[in-house]
């Protein structure tokens, strides 16, 4: 059965610090995709990133990173030198593409990033 | 393309009225999602389409929900009799190959 897990439901950090979200995710698919979206505020869900089941590549786009592990079936996502813009509610999904793309989400991740 | 289009942005309405809430996806996406998003249960899926069918509506709650998709440009997502638990914001997303893009969302309150 497809799952998502974000077991850090609330986390607060001082601005400039690192701060890592984990994602761990169940899926007895070998061709899967994993996803990162933010929730600002203002309530939106913008789309940050995907990855398939068989790109294990860590992908860098400017203070965001993403660690994509199979063994450990994890896909965390880092912020560097995060900052008060970051504040938002993020969320991981899984999509099985044997099971047409259906999209399940993680219960999310609250981050306050504290001026 | 403006994204996907929902509306109305927010409904309050009263206990045992119909709703009716509206998707447009974006053109040329194949497969279209309602999701219902709450503090105590996050982003639920309740349904969704591909090709205009609807292919897994395990994620409606009961009986009182429906949604339909008549066509590849439009979906609608009924409460009815609509009741106080069902207040929450009611997102729809459709998806080109494996990205979804989301609707601003419905927010619907049930009074």
């Amino acid at each position: 059965a497809q799952k998502v897990t974000q077991a850090q439901t609330e986390i607060s950090v001082v601005e400039k610090e690192d701060v890592t979200l984990d994602c761990v995710y169940e899926t007895r698919d070998t061709t899967y995709y994993l996803f990162w979206y933010k929730q600002p505020p203002s309530g939106e869900l913008v789309f940050l990133i995907r990855r398939n089941s068989f790109d294990e590549q860590n992908e860098i786009s400017g203070r965001y990173s993403w660690n994509f592990q199979k063994s450990t079936s994890s896909f965390n996502f880092t912020i560097t030198a995060s900052q008060v813009v970051d504040s938002a509610v993020y969320f991981c999904a899984l999509s099985e593409a044997r099971r047409d793309d259906k999209i399940i989400f993680g219960k999310g991740t609250r981050l306050h990033i504290l001026p | 393309d403006a994204g996907v289009i929902q509306s109305p942005r927010h409904e309050v309405t009263e206990m045992g009225q119909e709703v009716t809430l509206r998707c447009k996806p974006i053109s040329g996406h194949n497969s279209l999602f309602w999701y219902r998003q709450t503090m105590m249960r996050g982003l639920e899926l309740l349904i969704y389409f591909n090709n205009n069918v609807p292919i897994d509506d395990s994620g409606m709650p009961e009986d009182r929900f429906s949604a339909k998709m008549p066509n590849a440009s439009f979906s609608t997502l009924k409460i009815q009799p609509s009741e106080p638990r069902d207040s929450a914001v009611y997102f729809c997303a459709s998806k080109d190959r494996s990205l979804a893009f989301f609707g601003q969302g419905t927010r619907l309150t049930v009074v």
